[in-house]
């Protein structure tokens, strides 16, 4: 089975301070690793994606995400926070090992609130 | 907008009632998708479709019916639902069902009395 975690439903952070939101993975195989995003009364927007390779990854609106093996980990970052930036953040994982289907397992959300 | 469409954005229905989601993309993809969304829960996978073929169905009660008729449109059709039916339903559809960059539509907001 694949599942994703996020700890925290809601993330606080003062703009221009630096935020994290956090996730950690179980799967059986190799994981497929996304975030998304999603503003009031949308859909998810793609954030970003660790496929393989370098584990510090980079995505849209100056966000990046390191993927830690060891901790199974997958933590959302940002180095300076916008207000604009205050949303719901999922993340989500497909687990590559064999048998285990196509489509995506997302996490329960955690909201950022970015604060003047 | 991401090129996924669903209509209606709000729905309140009885329990006896019957109704239909829709979902068209206009982004040429071949895989579509249904997902349930509730407050403070993981979105849940509820179907997918690659080439007009059911590929999963994450044990959906049969209230909830799918369709698809072509790679552009996605329905789902609802009957005798119960109140803790009542969420946000979001489609989503991506090139192939390997791929995971998904393309989510806005979602229909579903009220169930």
């Amino acid at each position: 089975a694949q599942s994703v975690a996020q700890p925290e439903d809601q993330v606080n952070v003062a703009e221009g301070n630096p935020l994290t939101v956090k996730c950690t993975y179980s799967v059986s195989g190799n994981p497929y690793l996304f975030w998304y995003v999603q503003y009031p009364n949308r859909g998810l927007q793609f954030l970003l994606k660790y496929i393989t390779g370098d584990n510090l990854v980079k995505g849209s609106y100056g966000f990046e995400a390191e993927f830690n093996k060891s901790q199974t980990s997958f933590h959302l970052k940002k180095p300076s926070a916008l207000v604009s930036d205050s949303a719901l953040y999922f993340c989500a994982v497909r687990d590559m090992g064999k048998g285990t289907g196509y489509a995506l397992n997302f996490g329960k959300g955690t909201s950022l609130l970015v604060t003047p | 907008e991401t090129g996924v469409t669903q209509t209606p954005r709000h729905l309140v229905m009885g329990m006896t009632n019957k109704k239909s989601l829709k979902c068209e993309q206009h982004l040429g993809h071949n895989a579509m998708y249904w997902y349930k969304q509730s407050a403070k829960k993981p979105l849940e996978l509820m179907f997918v479709y690659n080439f007009k073929e059911q590929t999963e169905n994450n044990s959906v009660p049969s209230r909830f019916s799918p369709e698809c008729p072509n790679s552009s449109h996605l329905f789902l059709h609802l009957h005798t639902l119960q109140p803790e039916d009542s969420a946000l339903y979001l489609c989503a559809s991506s090139q192939g069902a390997g791929n995971e960059k998904l393309f989510f539509g806005s979602g229909t907001q579903l009220s169930v009395l």
